[in-house]
């Protein structure tokens, strides 16, 4: 089964820092693009970070550009996102998705996690 | 404020069609492909329309998608009590360099 199963979610203090992982199964990693996306309470989703699938392209939205940083281990089979100087704003569900073997342009967002609550609170 | 725009919310009737429509700029949809995405409350989205028209294997052919310029729909004909759910449209957008949401659209089946 092709499957996406995130963790690393919980609640951090303002100012803070958590990595989140995303195991992969089920389909041949190293050969598609991968990307993070979130999802404050009640709202809309939110694209976060993309990576190629040797990492050499990195796109990061705005938002979070010198905050967050994304990486994977295609050996792990594993997609990773660094968060440093959380605030309040960062309160999300936070979800992995597959891209595309093409172009990061053409990504798909074909699978996704089941998602991983970040609250940032003191 | 999203890159690109939908209307907050739609609605209609069992066996109705209905049409999301969402609106970007040169850069977004009028330089890339459109995808969209269903959302359950409280679970992850789903794939329902890629490359501006194509549906993924399992998906109605209730859905269907389309492209005009810089703006792009969402039909759904036959419309069911489990359509009922939030629509998001999404694209690249050369500009920013990255992929962009809508702001997505709660469809209500009366």
């Amino acid at each position: 089964e092709v499957q996406l199963v995130e963790s690393g979610g919980g609640l951090v203090k303002p100012g803070g820092s958590l990595r989140l992982s995303c195991e992969a199964s089920g389909f041949t990693f190293s050969r598609y693009s991968m990307n993070w996306v979130r999802q404050a309470p009640g709202k809309g989703l939110e694209w976060l970070s993309s990576i190629s699938t040797t990492s050499v392209h990195i796109y990061d939205a705005d938002s979070v550009r010198g905050r967050f940083t994304i990486s994977r281990d295609n050996a792990k089979n594993s997609l990773y996102l660094q968060m440093n100087s959380l605030s309040a704003e960062d309160t999300a569900v936070y979800y992995c998705s597959r891209g595309s073997m093409v172009s990061q342009r053409e990504d798909t967002f074909d699978i996704w996690g089941q998602g991983t609550m970040v609250t940032v609170s003191s | 404020q999203s890159v690109l725009t939908q209307a907050p919310s739609a609605s209609g009737t069992p066996g109705q069609r209905v049409t999301i429509s969402c609106s970007g700029s040169s850069s977004s949809i009028g330089s890339n492909y459109v995808y969209w995405y269903q959302q359950i409350p409280g679970t992850a989205p789903k794939l329902l329309i890629y490359k501006n028209n194509q549906r993924p294997s399992g998906v109605p052919d209730r859905f269907s998608g389309s492209k005009s310029g810089t703006s792009a729909s969402l039909a759904i004909s036959g419309l069911r009590s489990e359509d009922e759910a939030d629509y998001y449209c999404a694209a690249w957008d050369d500009s920013l360099s990255g992929r962009v949401f809508g702001g997505g659209t709660k469809l209500t089946v009366l």
